[in-house]
């Protein structure tokens, strides 16, 4: 199983400033990793596929880099509704899928 | 605009058998461009892949769990199910039913879940 870790558990920030999540695999995933935003109550939300291909509607301060086994995603001036838990996802090997723990983006 | 809506009893005794129900509107479970799966969230936890399935049947199972789970598709209905057997308080969680890109696998359209409580 590959194991996703993001970093940190907690990342307070202030509107307008930037945020920088990170997302490491235990093994290589290649460029099969995805972001996703999480509201209490709402469904989750793609975010970034491919590492780095923004989903449709998706505003551009939200960007994704990395390959292999280092992943990141910038927002790059968070707005009030940003405030959210983010999850990465891998999708290199399917048996199983696997998610990081979140990363909590708090004011 | 797809929809997903997940739906089934909020409540299960330990020992018997979870079955949850996702209902797609606005487009086709039919489709050649998409699997359909399911994803879980104890609480206070991270989200955990649980299977997904293609619409002609084909299914992939989290090893974990594929000994408990059982998901089945009805193109006729539109909908795609889920059986978790032999509960436990440890499958206490809100589930949620997804459309999965069949080309990439990243999950694009997400219900908003469910609360499924094992207790007695």
């Amino acid at each position: 199983e590959i194991v996703m870790t993001q970093s940190p558990v907690t990342l307070s920030v202030s509107p307008g400033e930037r945020a920088t999540l990170s997302c490491r695999a235990s093994q290589s995933v290649s460029s099969n990793l995805a972001w996703y935003q999480h509201k209490p109550g709402q469904a989750p939300r793609l975010l970034i596929y491919g590492a780095s291909t923004r989903a449709t509607g998706i505003p551009g301060r939200f960007s994704g880099s990395g390959s292999g086994t280092e992943f990141t995603l910038t927002i790059s001036s968070l707005q009030s509704e940003d405030f959210a838990v983010y999850y990465c996802q891998q999708y290199n090997n399917w048996l199983p899928l696997t998610f990081g723990g979140g990363t909590k983006v708090e004011i | 605009q797809l929809q997903l809506q997940e739906s089934g009893p909020g409540l299960v005794k330990p020992s018997e058998t979870l079955s949850l129900t996702c209902t797609v509107s606005g487009g086709s479970i039919s489709s050649s461009s998409h699997y359909w799966g399911w994803i879980r969230q104890p609480p206070g936890q991270g989200l955990e892949w649980i299977g997904s399935i293609y619409y002609s049947g084909s299914t992939y199972y989290n090893p974990s769990l594929k000994s408990r789970v059982t998901i089945s598709v009805d193109t006729s209905k539109n909908q795609f199910s889920l059986k978790l057997s032999s509960v436990t308080a440890a499958d206490t969680a809100v589930y949620y039913c997804a459309r999965q890109d069949y080309y990439d696998s990243h999950f694009d359209y997400w219900g908003q879940g469910t609360l499924v409580t094992v207790s007695s």
